[in-house]
């Protein structure tokens, strides 16, 4: 998706070890939001970030870090990855217009399996 | 959770007919939006529909939002092939700086 990559697009873990999904865009967007989308919950939210090193929680960030030391960078990390984060990660991007006006602009997702 | 409901889940109708998806939400709202997202891809931007409005169109999408029902609705005037794909609701809550999504209607166009 124009502006928005997500790395890597798939990946297998083990259960216990560290993963750290990243976000990257070059839209110089201010918002910037890490979902996870799982079959029968729809997409729910993780954490986002409203600006460089100000990030908040979403409704399922249990287990789950985020960080953003730059605008174009927005880095989820699972601790210890375990089965029940088995999922696609979706982030997402918005402006502060966009946010009334056009919405978000999606990257193509990360596929992550844990075993 | 604010999360809303879609309704149906899935839809299967012939191409050429009209398709009409509805979405619930459950606290005031700024705006409503609506987005696609074909199998193995990620979400794309439909249609935003602001909370005084009533109804917007967008070439075949039609999207009216009744906010004392807290309710929207999708058409999808005289679909395709290409239109099959899953399709979301999100609310833009007031007060709120991130969009809370419905679990999405599963379209699909027979030829």
């Amino acid at each position: 998706d124009a502006g928005i990559t997500q790395s890597p697009r798939h990946k297998v873990t083990e259960t216990g070890t560290p993963v750290t999904l990243r976000c990257h865009q070059t839209e110089n967007h201010r918002y910037m939001y890490w979902y996870r989308q799982d079959p029968g919950h729809g997409l729910r939210l993780i954490h986002y970030s409203y600006g460089v090193k100000d990030t908040d929680k979403g409704e399922v960030s249990d287990g789950y870090s985020v960080s953003r030391s730059k605008t174009e960078d927005f880095l989820l990390t699972l601790e210890s990855a375990t089965s029940s984060q088995t999922s696609v990660y979706f982030c997402a991007i918005s402006g502060d217009r966009d946010r009334d006006s056009y919405g978000y602009t999606f990257g193509s997702g990360t596929r992550l399996t844990v075993v | 959770s604010q999360q809303g409901e879609e309704d149906p889940q899935a839809l299967s109708i012939q191409e050429g007919e009209n398709a009409t998806m509805n979405c619930s939400y459950k606290t005031s709202i700024n705006n409503l939006q609506w987005y696609r997202q074909n199998s193995g891809r990620g979400l794309v931007h439909l249609i935003l529909i602001r909370s005084n409005e009533r109804e917007k169109h967008s070439g075949r999408l039609r999207v009216t939002l009744d906010t004392s029902k807290k309710s929207s609705s999708l058409l999808i005037t005289a679909s395709r092939a290409a239109d099959t794909a899953s399709y979301f609701c999100a609310a833009g809550h007031q007060g709120a700086q991130k969009l809370v999504f419905g679990q999405g209607t599963r379209l699909t166009i027979n030829p």
